[in-house]
């Protein structure tokens, strides 16, 4: 099967625009996950999908949002960037249960 | 609140030799501890994967063991390769939360 895929996986904003990361699970797994990793703090939890719902929402503002389709593919957005969202950007999928499986990120730099 | 502390912070080896990294944890009930390897640049990787009931787990070269009643658990690495140079994070679930709570990790460098 084909890993989690996610595009782009390099990307430099401008402070102020919004940005849209895209997230493909693996095959026949429902749920995907968001996290932000920083050098500061490490690795974060944004949110949940499943069967396009979000089930879990972690500790952020809310120009972090996210959505998911049908098709179990996933996008994440933030509007209004800051200099402090510099960070990789993980999407992680899952069949059930505890496994996850994480994609290579997307890395944004905002400037 | 739900802290997970792993030690050492970075840690420095020679091709061959064995380590030990430790991952302990406040987060209560407990659910289930996790062990990534990230590689720079890339997505982390499940090394293993322990709940309540298992004290040890083996992944190759990777051994994990926890004990629940001491919140501790350590990930020992046998015969350590140049390709093993590499974060290591310590994930726990519970606390009532399905949010998990990520250690710092530990940078593993091994060099020839």
């Amino acid at each position: 099967k084909a890993g989690v895929t996610q595009t782009p996986r390099y990307l430099i904003k401008t402070r102020g625009q919004q940005v849209t990361l895209s997230c493909s699970p693996i095959s026949g797994h429902r749920s995907v996950s968001w996290y932000q990793q920083t050098p500061g703090q490490g690795l974060q939890f944004l949110f949940e999908y499943f069967s396009e719902t979000q089930r879990n929402k972690g500790n952020f503002p809310g120009r972090f949002s996210g959505r998911q389709f049908s098709n179990s593919r996933s996008e994440m957005n933030v509007s209004t960037l800051e200099l402090g969202d510099s960070a990789l950007y993980l999407c992680a999928s899952s069949p059930q249960g505890y496994e996850q499986y994480f994609g290579p990120g997307t890395r944004l730099t905002v400037t | 609140k739900n802290q997970v502390e792993q030690s050492p912070q970075s840690l420095i080896i020679l091709e061959g030799k064995n380590c030990t990294l430790q991952c302990n944890y406040t987060v209560s009930p407990f659910s289930n501890l996790r062990w990534y390897k990230q590689d720079t640049g890339r997505g982390p990787v499940s090394l293993t994967i322990m709940t309540f009931s298992e004290n040890t787990k083996s992944n190759g070269r990777y051994t994990a063991t926890l004990d629940a009643d001491t919140k501790q658990s350590s990930l020992h690495i046998t015969a350590s390769q140049l390709s093993d140079s590499a974060s290591y994070i310590c994930v726990v679930s519970g606390g009532g939360s399905y949010i998990p709570t990520f250690g710092r990790g530990t940078s593993l460098i091994v060099h020839p």
